[in-house]
């Protein structure tokens, strides 16, 4: 595997429901992040994790909740999610290192539908 | 102010034709200006970035513009080809204790036809 890879692909969840997406990097950066894609909308950012330490948090419900176990693996645990809900969401990874940026790698993205 | 607005929201091009995408942004702290290119079920890849102190930079048939003093900037592609028809998001990020936080435009739909 190379790159960033997310599964599943495509998840349909009802309300009540408890999933997770799972999302790993194969590039050795020291940074990942969550991001929704809606139609129409500017990709929003969602959580940054710096090395393994949850650095933003932007204003995100607490129906989402990430995890990082690792600098190589990223979680969005998904609990009593609303319509609205319905995105693709993307990870992404970058290689940080003394205030210089790089690019980000991104993930194909999982389609969640809530129900 | 960390808003990155991006015009058109589609674009239909002839092959062969020059396909311009704008972006205007408020933030004057931005360091960093990347173009991604999105194609249908796949994650957006960088395609090309520049920095505010350069006014041009060119990566074969894709040129970035970047107008400091207005806060704007655009992308190029000059022989537009059918290949190229993806969604385009403009970005702008700033370092930030390690690590990029990046704002993104709306995004812009190229289809190029035969």
């Amino acid at each position: 595997e190379t790159g960033v890879t997310q599964t599943p692909r495509h998840l349909v969840m009802g309300m009540t429901n408890k999933k997770s997406l799972k999302c790993e990097q194969h590039l050795g950066h020291n940074a990942m992040y969550w991001y929704k894609q809606s139609a129409k909308k500017p990709l929003e950012l969602m959580f940054v994790y710096s090395l393994e330490e949850r650095v933003e948090n932007n204003s995100v419900p607490s129906r989402f909740s990430p995890e990082c176990p690792n600098s190589s693996h990223l979680f969005l645990h998904l609990h009593t999610l609303q319509p609205e809900d319905s995105a693709l969401y993307l990870c992404a990874s970058s290689q940080d290192s003394g205030g210089s940026s790089y690019e980000q790698y991104f993930g194909p993205g999982t389609r969640l539908t809530v129900t | 102010q960390q808003q990155v607005k991006q015009s058109p929201q589609s674009l239909i091009v002839q092959k062969g034709g020059i396909s311009i995408i704008n972006c205007a942004y408020e933030n004057t702290a931005f360091d960093y200006f990347p173009w991604y290119q999105q194609f249908p079920g796949k994650g957006p890849a960088l395609l090309i970035a520049i920095r505010p102190d350069v006014s041009e930079k060119k990566e074969g048939r894709f040129t970035i513009s970047f107008n400091k003093s207005a806060k704007q900037f655009s992308l190029h592609i000059m022989d537009s080809q059918p290949g190229d028809s993806a969604t385009y998001f403009c970005a702008a990020s700033l370092t930030s204790g390690g690590y990029q936080k990046v704002t993104f435009g709306t995004g812009t739909k190229l289809q190029v036809i035969p």
